[in-house]
């Protein structure tokens, strides 16, 4: 069964400050991987995703994800945090065929310090 | 790109009474549509998996009469939160296949009093 962990439940970052979340999954073929963000009582927004080719993948408001296959990872980096980017975030990992469910991982709250 | 539209995107209700949330695909058929649940500071549960014209599938531990859900067109799928409690409060939230993945609506936070 397809599962997806994230090691790390709340981390704090003080604003310009560098960030990684960590992501890591389990899949019995090459997956879909995705990063979502999630406001406070807000819904959704996908930030990136990788289905294949360039394992480095852009995706908006400056962040980008790498996915390396050997570590079973997909974790999400940006150069320089800011306030706005207090939220949380979670990966997922869905199937390659369209049509099925993916799962999501338990989410990491992000913290931003002035 | 493909957009879910999804209302209400707040509601409170009384115990007892039954709330009905829609999610429509804008500008693309969503022949299946996803519903999830998120209870607070934890991540998003998958409820149930609805085809259009067809019963929809639900997980383990999710009661089908009491979350009822109906997909009876390409574009529109409700689920209906039947005799609410206090325990249903949460955040529902939908989603569809697209051409290129997985689109979301925005979400309904449910509120039971």
């Amino acid at each position: 069964a397809q599962s997806v962990t994230q090691p790390d439940i709340h981390i704090t970052v003080s604003e310009g400050a560098s960030l990684e979340l960590r992501c890591n999954y389990s899949y019995g073929a090459t997956p879909y991987l995705f990063w979502y963000v999630q406001s406070p009582g807000q819904g959704l927004q996908l930030l990136l995703k990788y289905f294949s080719g360039d394992t480095l993948v852009q995706g908006i408001k400056g962040f980008e994800a790498e996915f390396k296959r050997s570590q079973s990872s997909f974790n999400l980096r940006k150069p320089s945090v800011h306030w706005s980017d207090a939220a949380e975030y979670f990966c997922a990992v869905g199937a390659r065929n369209y049509g099925q469910n993916f799962v999501f991982g338990p989410g990491t709250r992000l913290s931003v310090l002035p | 790109g493909a957009v879910v539209s999804q209302h209400p995107s707040r509601v409170i209700c009384k115990s007892g009474t039954s709330v009905k949330i829609e999610c429509r695909s804008l500008d693309f058929q969503a022949t299946t549509m996803f519903w999830y649940r998120q209870f607070p500071k934890q991540s998003l549960m998958l409820m149930a998996t609805s085809n259009e014209g067809s019963k929809a599938t639900y997980e383990q531990g999710v009661e089908k009469d009491k979350f009822l859900i109906n997909h009876a067109s390409l574009t529109l799928s409700t689920l209906t939160v039947t005799s609410a409690h206090p325990e249903d409060s949460s955040f529902y939230i939908c989603s569809a296949t697209t051409a290129d993945g997985y689109t979301f609506g925005s979400g309904t936070r449910l509120t039971v009093v």
